[in-house]
């Protein structure tokens, strides 16, 4: 049974790189991996969606290793303003269904 | 995102009441989804639904029911609400021709005493 997991909060400086790390066991070739930010009282917004090796965007980078047991959101130069929580979201394929599955999410606070 | 709706966006009931909530959206996607959120815990489907002909349960969806009336409407019942379905429930939209990304609403805040 797929089951993602991330690392609770994490804490940055206006300018870095952040990397968030979610872990996510037992997923298939074709599943996709995407990301989201959700700010207080707002529903979360898409960032970014994968399956392999690398993608980026104008906001964000997602990289994904050859066994897929994980991926790496990758946030450069953040700013106080990309202080959210960020949840990785798992799609899986089950014969004529899917299985979607979200992380906890990672509260990331951006600091000046 | 403005183009998914949810009514109403709080609400306050008693239990054994039964409760809609409802989701439009004009992005003309095909895929719509329920889901609840819950302090640490993240986001849980509670039910999804392809086209209009297709329904389907998700993760969590014991207590609930849901309605697709049109391509742009997705409705979630409680039938007999109860405190523990005290949540922030969103509906979400996606195009399978374009993307996996989903598309959220702003949420409905339910409190169930």
């Amino acid at each position: 049974l797929a089951k993602t997991t991330q690392p609770i909060s994490m804490d940055s400086y206006e300018g870095q790189e952040v990397n968030i790390t979610c872990s996510h066991n037992n997923i298939a070739t074709n599943d996709y991996i995407t990301w989201y930010q959700q700010f207080p009282s707002q529903g979360p917004r898409f960032i970014i969606q994968g399956y392999k090796t690398k993608v980026t965007n104008e906001v964000a980078s997602l990289f994904i290793p050859a066994d897929r047991k994980s991926s790496t959101l990758s946030l450069p130069r953040v700013s106080l303003s990309d202080t959210a929580v960020y949840y990785c979201l798992v799609i899986i394929r089950m014969d004529s269904s899917y299985k979607l599955i979200f992380g906890s999410g990672t509260r990331l606070l951006v600091r000046p | 995102d403005a183009d998914v709706t949810q009514t109403p966006r709080n609400r306050i009931t008693k239990t054994g009441k039964r409760i809609m909530l409802e989701c439009s959206q004009t992005k003309g996607h095909d895929r719509m989804y329920w889901y609840r959120q819950d302090p640490g815990l993240g986001l849980r489907l509670i039910y999804y639904s392809f086209d209009v002909k297709d329904i389907n349960k998700g993760e969590i969806s014991d207590g609930y029911s849901v309605s697709r009336q049109a391509q742009a409407k997705f409705s979630l019942s409680l039938e007999s609400a109860i405190p523990n379905q005290t949540a922030l429930y969103f509906c979400a939209t996606s195009d399978p021709k374009l993307a996996i990304a989903q598309y959220f609403g702003p949420g409905t805040r339910l409190t169930v005493l």
